[in-house]
């Protein structure tokens, strides 16, 4: 089974920040890899698919970028509502890992 | 609007059964594959099984193999997953989720909708 690697697990950042997560696979797998936002009590929420195509309505501070091994989520410039976990996920094979997670806490 | 909508959650001993369903709107159902998903209190997302859209072909995660079932009736845009040999381990909220496809050069297939989930609690 492929393995997806977060890091770091917790960033702590302030508004305005630019800000990145690194998702690392086990093997390479192109850009069959999706970002997911979760804030607390509420379902995941998808930002970006094919590794870094924007989902439709998601604001243009974030992007996705990568491809093989190594994947990067960047938000350019962090808003309040930001502020929530975030994980990565291999798209089209089985099983669809994700990642541990990364807590992103205000400074 | 495209939701789907969980229910059966509940209270179960160890060893017990519990079925969970999904009724999905806004969406050709039958022509979407549809995801489990589950989270344990305060830890993180754990992919549980996957159903493509005709309900032939299944996948699960080795930690639910042989005691999850999922199924689909396309015919009442509903989608279920049986839990049996319940362990205090499956405690969590499942989410149904449905599945896109994009298409380019490649095509991929990722999550782009997600129920408010249901909670499951094993324990005795």
């Amino acid at each position: 089974d492929i393995q997806l690697t977060q890091s770091p697990s917790f960033l702590s950042a302030s508004v305005g920040d630019r800000v990145t997560i690194t998702c690392r696979a086990s093997q390479g797998i192109s850009s069959y890899l999706a970002w997911y936002q979760q804030k607390p009590g509420n379902a995941p929420k998808l930002l970006i698919y094919a590794a870094s195509t924007l989902q439709s309505g998601v604001p243009s501070r974030f992007s996705g970028s990568g491809s093989g091994t190594e994947f990067t989520l960047t938000i350019s410039s962090l808003q309040a509502e930001d502020f929530a976990t975030y994980y990565c996920q291999l798209l089209n094979f089985f099983p669809r890992t994700f990642g541990q997670g990364t807590k992103l806490e205000i400074k | 609007q495209v939701q789907v909508v969980e229910s059966g959650g509940g209270v179960v001993q160890p060893g017990g059964s519990l079925r969970l369903s999904c009724a999905a709107s806004g969406f050709t159902f039958s022509r979407s594959g549809m995801h489990w998903v589950r989270q344990a209190p305060g830890k993180g997302l754990e992919w549980v099984a996957f159903i493509r859209y005709e309900g032939h072909n299944k996948f699960y995660a080795d930690s639910v193999k042989g005691r999850f079932t999922i199924s689909r009736d396309n015919s009442k845009n509903t989608l279920y997953l049986q839990l049996s040999s319940l362990r205090p381990e499956d405690t969590a909220v499942y989410y149904c989720a449905k599945e896109e496809e994009y298409s380019s050069y490649y095509s991929y297939y990722y999550i782009d909708v997600w129920g408010k989930g249901t909670m499951v609690t094993v324990s005795s």
